[in-house]
């Protein structure tokens, strides 16, 4: 079957830190998507990896190990809006994207 | 501005009754999609099209009915036969080329009791 992976919630401090892990098992692969959901809200899209390594892009920077099945999204200098849920997607060998639960991001003061 | 519309943003029906949920997008994109989100729970595919007149049957697509017989729209319409109809619905589309990266629509809160 396919799966993918992904902390339920994480809690940082505003100005500090965060890297969320997301772990994927799929038939085939053809990128890895993270997006941004606010509650209520339509996901937005933060990122894209098809090839190993980090894309940066401003505050958030996406890595990907195809061989391990592992990226991470790591937020730098945390605002209040980040406060939100990160969803990791995959692309699997029939070009449909198969979503993680998304990891729910508290930030505190 | 180019974008997906959905409406209405929350939408109330009585158990048995079928409800149409409208999607409609202008940024010229061969394929759309829709999607159903529960809490905790990821984004489930319930149907998809490449190409006017043509749609797939996503992982959930029992209970959902849809049409394509235009580019740029792709209602879905919830059936009485959905168990468990109550749920935010989001449509989605995108190109059919690398990074094949999927615009959202502002979603759809269906509650049915």
């Amino acid at each position: 079957g396919q799966n993918i992976d992904q902390p339920t919630e994480m809690t940082a401090t505003e100005g500090a830190i965060v890297q969320i892990n997301c772990t994927y098992q799929t038939s085939g692969f053809n990128g890895l998507f993270w997006y941004q959901q606010h509650a209520g809200e339509a996901p937005t899209f933060l990122s894209y990896n098809v090839l190993d390594g980090l894309e940066e892009k401003g505050r958030f920077s996406s890595f990907l190990s195809r061989s391990k099945g592992y990226s991470y999204l790591l937020l730098k200098e945390l605002q209040m809006k980040d406060s939100a849920s990160y969803l990791c997607a995959v692309l699997d060998s029939n070009y449909q994207l198969i979503w993680g639960a998304g990891t729910k991001l508290i930030i505190k003061p | 501005d180019g974008g997906i519309t959905q409406s209405p943003k929350y939408l109330f029906r009585k158990e048995g009754q079928n409800v149409t949920l409208s999607c409609e997008q202008n940024l010229n994109h061969d394929a759309m999609y829709w999607y159903r989100q529960d809490p905790g729970q990821g984004l489930r595919l319930i149907y998809y099209s490449q190409i006017v007149n043509d749609f797939q049957k996503g992982d959930i697509a029992e209970g959902y009915s849809v049409s394509r017989e235009k580019k740029e729209s792709f209602p879905l319409t919830v059936t009485s036969a959905q168990k468990n109809p109550t749920a935010f619905y989001l449509c989605a589309s995108s190109i059919l080329a690398e990074p094949y990266e999927q615009y959202f629509g502002p979603g759809t809160r269906l509650t049915v009791t």
